[in-house]
């Protein structure tokens, strides 16, 4: 089982449209959770930090159950810029703090 | 800023020829990170440096040596390349541990090796 899954897409979705990604982790020691945002052919960027309470910012919430592993990202009202691909990003605390990432979930939105 | 800057940005070698892929930031960063990302996989961590003068092995280290020159710069060596290691590499940069503070990436470095 891989440490980090998701759901590779890619999901279409019209402008304006409401969506929402998931992404398990199979390590239940794991200290901290982020999303990254990678658009085509470039660099990842950090997104969010995801905390346990839940956060929100702007029109991106993260929301993390440490129960079921699992943490999501929801995005309303999708902008054409919002077209992306999303690395869920999970830190295990190995001494360094090891980050493992996720393939990534890619997003179209379309007008 | 300039943030993290990598070079070069694309590069083609033959089986067996040798390169290094520089990086420098110029953010003040204590730790530095060579990735690489595959189709499929997501990304790996090479070779870490946590400070200027350490530097760790990652989750694939083999076939790559690493070089914290100083605070602001983070060489990888292919010594004898091979086709497993046609990549896009990516190296980065934090304030803190990766964990505590965000990473910073460079633009990426698209490796062929024929």
């Amino acid at each position: 089982r891989k440490e980090v899954e998701q759901d590779p897409g890619p999901f279409n979705v019209p402008e304006g449209a409401t969506v929402a990604f998931n992404c398990t982790y199979s390590n239940s020691a794991s200290q901290s959770f982020f999303w990254y945002r990678q658009d085509c052919r470039k660099e990842p960027k950090l997104l969010m930090s995801v905390y346990s309470s839940g956060n929100e910012d702007g029109r991106f919430t993260a929301q993390l159950n440490r129960a079921s592993q699992y943490i999501s990202l929801l995005i309303r009202d999708s902008k054409l810029s919002d077209s992306a691909t999303y690395l869920c990003v999970v830190s295990l605390n190995t001494g360094f703090q090891k980050l493992v990432f996720g393939t990534g979930t890619r997003l179209l939105v379309s007008p | 800023n300039a943030g993290v800057t990598q070079t070069p940005k694309f590069q083609v070698l033959k089986t067996g020829q040798s390169m290094t892929l520089q990086c420098a930031q110029d953010m003040n960063h204590n730790s530095m990170y060579w990735y690489r990302q595959d189709p499929g996989m997501g990304l790996r961590l090479i070779y870490y440096s946590a400070s200027e003068g350490t530097t760790d092995k990652g989750e694939v280290p083999n076939g790559y040596n690493v070089s914290r020159l100083n605070k602001r710069e983070f060489s990888l060596r292919l010594e004898s390349a091979a086709p497993s290691q046609t990549s896009v590499y990516f190296c980065a940069s934090s304030e803190a541990l990766p964990g505590n503070s965000p990473l910073h990436f460079g633009n990426g470095t698209r490796l062929t090796v024929t």
